[in-house]
């Protein structure tokens, strides 16, 4: 069984830059989820996607956006990138919509300059 | 809202004492608690999870009781090891919709040997 994967390990981008990072489901997962982990602190929800369609979302502005393809990989976009973007963003996979078991990835880690 | 707190870190053990991490949680309806583990530069492991009140969640030597009346779910060891040094973040899911994971800070475990 694969786990959650993400793709790239570090990223670094320039202020009012765009940026996307990608993420693999854990096989048979339909449902995924993304966090930001700012340093020192505890992940904060962004978003899920289920089906190909965002069904719920945290406190983050639209320049947050996503996509998850029909093989359950995902992609999070953010655009006009802000100092405090810089984070850790880890994605969850899970078997089932508003499942509570979430299987997270290594993460990728985001430095904004 | 959903709110998740943590005792604050770090905490210093010496190897095989007693480990006690107290959360507690405010959250509506009947929430899904968690506790989940971070090793450094990894993203996060489920360690134990526990669905109503009164459940006992354990893996690894570690338990925690899902207290409702004291809206309190503690992670507990018994006999901590060196390699048991990591982040600890306990998280609770409301189980409603599509509602991601809401989170505490983490608390920081150091066991000396």
């Amino acid at each position: 069984e694969t786990g959650v994967t993400q793709s790239p390990t570090h990223l670094i981008k320039t202020r009012g830059q765009q940026v996307t990072l990608r993420c693999s489901s854990q096989s048979g997962h339909n449902t995924v989820s993304w966090y930001q982990q700012a340093l020192g602190q505890g992940p904060q929800f962004i978003f899920q996607y289920y089906r190909e369609e965002e069904n719920g979302r945290g406190n983050f502005p639209p320049r947050f956006s996503g996509l998850q393809f029909p093989n359950y990989s995902s992609e999070l976009n953010v655009n006009a990138l802000e100092l405090d973007d810089s984070a850790l963003y880890l994605c969850a996979s899970s078997l089932v919509e508003g499942a509570n078991e979430q299987y997270f990835g290594p993460g990728t880690r985001l430095t904004v300059t | 809202g959903n709110s998740v707190t943590q005792m604050e870190g770090p905490v210093t053990l010496s190897e095989e004492a007693f480990l006690t991490i107290n959360c507690t949680y405010t959250a509506t309806g009947y929430p899904s608690l968690f506790w989940y583990v971070q090793y450094p530069g990894e993203g996060l492991q489920l360690l134990l999870k526990a669905t109503k009140a009164d459940d006992k969640g354990s893996n690894k030597g570690f338990e925690a009781t899902y207290r409702k009346e004291t809206t309190s779910f503690h992670l507990e060891k018994g006999s901590v090891q060196v390699s048991d040094s990591a982040v600890y973040f306990c998280a609770l899911h409301s189980g409603g919709g599509a509602d991601g994971l809401t989170f505490g800070k983490g608390t920081h475990l150091i066991i000396q040997p």
